[in-house]
């Protein structure tokens, strides 16, 4: 079974710029979730999809924050215009199901991102 | 307001030794509690679980417990390999009571480092 797939691996942008990640999760995974862990810190719940919906954004940045998974399967998550505080690594995830009730979660590799 | 908190930011054990990760929580909400490993440019891969109405789960040599009173969860290694080598996370799981849908939040993660 091939895992959650993210591309890039690495990103490094300027200030202002604008960026995007790709998450492929595993097929038939109906939940996907982007966290943000900056160093030093665990991951952090950016947006949950359910199938094409999101289920919670309530902790993404929005005013430069956006994310789609417009056919229920990949997503992307963009960043426009970056800061500073954003470089992070960037993770996805996807678990089989999310009824109310715990499903385990499986991460791809990640995107670094460095903002100068 | 952190809810999952791991104290010991690193912890350095001796081969065949035992190793023991702690992690302390607030949320008295929190169902299932699972700790991930993460390898270095590798994203986090689920360890182990246990359910709130446990208070021992054991899988090989990793063997996790649940104090509920004192709101604690630990993770024993036994015996400790170098391969084990990594930063482990705590993460608790809680029904998102605005969305519908579980949630995990994380622990900021120990370093723990397996010496031959």
């Amino acid at each position: 079974e091939a895992g959650v797939a993210q591309s890039p691996r690495y990103k490094i942008i300027e200030k202002r710029q604008s960026v995007a990640f790709w998450c492929n999760p595993i097929s038939g995974h109906a939940t996907l979730y982007w966290y943000q862990q900056i160093l030093g810190q665990g991951p952090k719940l950016l947006i949950q999809f359910q199938n094409n919906g999101v289920v919670d954004d309530s902790q993404l940045p929005k005013d430069r924050f956006s994310a789609e998974r417009l056919k229920g399967v990949d997503s992307t998550l963009k960043i426009q215009p970056a800061k500073l505080e954003d470089s992070a690594v960037y993770l996805c995830a996807s678990s089989l199901r999310d009824l109310s009730s715990y499903n385990e979660q499986f991460f791809g590799p990640g995107t670094r991102l460095t903002v100068l | 307001d952190q809810q999952v908190k791991q104290n010991s930011p690193s912890l350095s054990v001796q081969e065949g030794r035992i190793s023991i990760l702690n992690c302390d929580y607030t949320n008295s909400m929190f169902d299932y509690f699972l700790w991930y490993k993460k390898y270095p440019a590798e994203g986090p891969t689920f360890l182990i679980s246990i359910s709130s109405i446990k208070d021992k789960n054991e899988d090989g040599r990793f063997t996790v417990f649940l104090n509920k009173s004192a709101k604690h969860l630990s993770l024993h290694i036994v015996p400790s390999q170098p391969g084990d080598s990594a930063v482990y996370f705590c993460a608790a799981n809680a029904l998102n009571l605005n969305s519908g849908y579980s949630t995990l939040t994380f622990g900021k993660g120990t370093m723990l480092l397996v010496s031959p």
